[in-house]
């Protein structure tokens, strides 16, 4: 089965850069997924990493270690829209994905 | 691009009767899922299908839930007799092979 785990809520500062970590233990691996949803509306993608390291993208970067099950998103020069739950999901072999519960970011000015 | 497009956007019903809730992936996706969400168990995923074919449907609660895709182009998702306890968001999403999966909007699913 799968266990991914992140932090429920953070709050962090308009401008500043915040880490939301994910550890996972899961029965099959085939990379790992970083999705944005905002109160009342659908997931929308924004990162994705199979291999060992920092995937960057503009404001956002992702990192893995498949070692340690560990991956983080780095949000960088926070704005009051990236407000936001940030979720993370781990693909199995057979294209399923499962989600973490989620980790509520609240940016604050 | 017509992203993932569901409907009802929002439903409304008493308990024991019938819910169908309809999605039309986007068109070249091969690969379609179904989800639902809730506070207390977060993002769930129900059932999946690869080229119209149901792959793992383990996610399904119960035998009152039940999903068909009769062609690439629309799923629908029923519940028969719906229970309070399935007031949730219930998501498709479809994918191109392994690219990541696009979500539609939801639809809104409220049990009295």
């Amino acid at each position: 089965g799968q266990n991914i785990d992140q932090p429920t809520e953070m709050t962090a500062t308009e401008g500043a850069i915040v880490q939301i970590n994910c550890t996972y233990q899961t029965s099959g691996f085939n990379g790992l997924f970083w999705y944005q949803q905002h109160a009342g509306e659908a997931p929308t993608f924004l990162s994705y990493n199979v291999l060992d390291g920092l995937e960057e993208k503009g404001r956002f970067s992702s990192f893995l270690s498949r070692s340690k099950g560990y991956s983080y998103l780095l949000l960088k020069e926070l704005q009051m829209k990236d407000s936001a739950s940030y979720l993370c999901a781990v693909k199995n072999a057979g294209n399923m994905l499962t989600f973490g519960g989620g980790t509520r970011l609240m940016v604050k000015p | 691009d017509a992203g993932v497009i569901q409907s009802p956007r929002h439903e409304v019903t008493e308990m024991g009767q019938e819910v169908t809730l309809r999605c039309k992936p986007i068109s070249g996706h091969d690969y379609l899922f179904w989800y639902r969400q809730t506070m207390m168990r977060g993002l769930e995923l129900l059932i999946y299908f690869n080229n119209n074919v149901p792959i793992d449907d383990s996610g399904m609660p119960e035998d009152r839930f039940s999903a068909k895709m009769p062609n690439a182009s629309f799923s629908t998702l029923k519940i028969q007799p719906s229970e309070p306890r399935d007031s949730a968001v219930y998501f498709c999403a479809s994918s191109f092979y392994n690219q990541p999966q696009h979500f539609g909007d939801g639809t809104r699913l409220s049990i009295l």
